[in-house]
């Protein structure tokens, strides 16, 4: 199985600051004969199912606003929102979908400072 | 719209089998797409349990070894999950979802408001 480790399990952002989640595999989802990181990011706030933001590691969901960007290749990824809204409170979930089992890391829990 | 609904009880016996059904809409199930089951513990992370094609075709996660058969009425525009030999571990908001291609190897973009189900005696 592919491990998703997520940095930090939280933070604390001011609104208006960056916040910057982090996400590792143990091993490359980068699909060489395609050249696409098989990597999706998910927002799921309270009481509400996860929400699509990311995928292929760098691309937006329709409907989800530019302040949100993923970027990141092979094995490090990282997920920025630029400048942190009261409705970006939420955890942040990523997820390789390069192999099966399907797997996600553990949540990051975004907060305002 | 694609609109996903999931319903089943909410409270299954340790031992026994915890059964959900997905009912769909706003779109046909049999004309592409793959779907599936995801769950979350309370207070917990995510965990993919496993997906269907309308052709029948399906992938599971082997952490729930045989315990899950997952199904899929066309007619009916709905797909099902069982899970037997429930414990405790398996009480979870239960996520009825859809894949965003019909490779099964792709996120999800449609997801259910999801049920909670609790294994307890």
């Amino acid at each position: 199985d592919i491990v998703m480790t997520q940095s930090p399990d939280s933070l604390a952002v001011s609104l208006g600051e960056r916040a910057t989640i982090n996400c590792k595999s143990s091993q490359s989802v980068l699909y060489s004969s395609n050249s696409k990181n098989y990597l999706a990011w998910y927002q799921q706030k309270p009481g509400q199912p996860p929400k699509l933001l990311i995928y292929w590691a760098s691309i937006r969901e329709s409907g989800v606003p530019d302040r949100v960007s993923g970027s990141g290749s092979g094995t490090d990824f990282t997920l920025t929102i630029s400048s942190l809204q009261a409705e970006d409170v939420a955890v942040y979930y990523c997820q390789q979908y390069y192999s099966l089992p399907l797997t996600f890391g553990g949540g990051t829990k975004v907060e305002i400072k | 719209q694609v609109q996903l609904q999931e319903s089943g009880p909410g409270l299954v016996k340790p031992s026994e089998t915890l059964s959900l059904t997905c009912v769909v809409s706003g779109y046909s199930i049999s004309s592409d797409y793959y779907w599936g089951w995801i769950r979350q513990p309370p207070g917990k992370g995510l965990e993919w349990i496993g997906s269907i094609y309308h052709s029948g075709s399906t992938y599971h996660n082997p952490s729930l070894k045989s315990r899950v058969t997952i199904s899929i009425d066309t007619s009916k525009n709905q797909f099902s999950l069982k899970l037997s030999s429930v414990t405790a571990a398996d009480t979870a908001v239960y996520y009825c979802v859809r894949h965003v291609d019909n490779s099964g190897y792709s996120p999800w973009d449609s997801w259910g408001q999801g049920t909670l189900v609790t294994v307890s005696s």
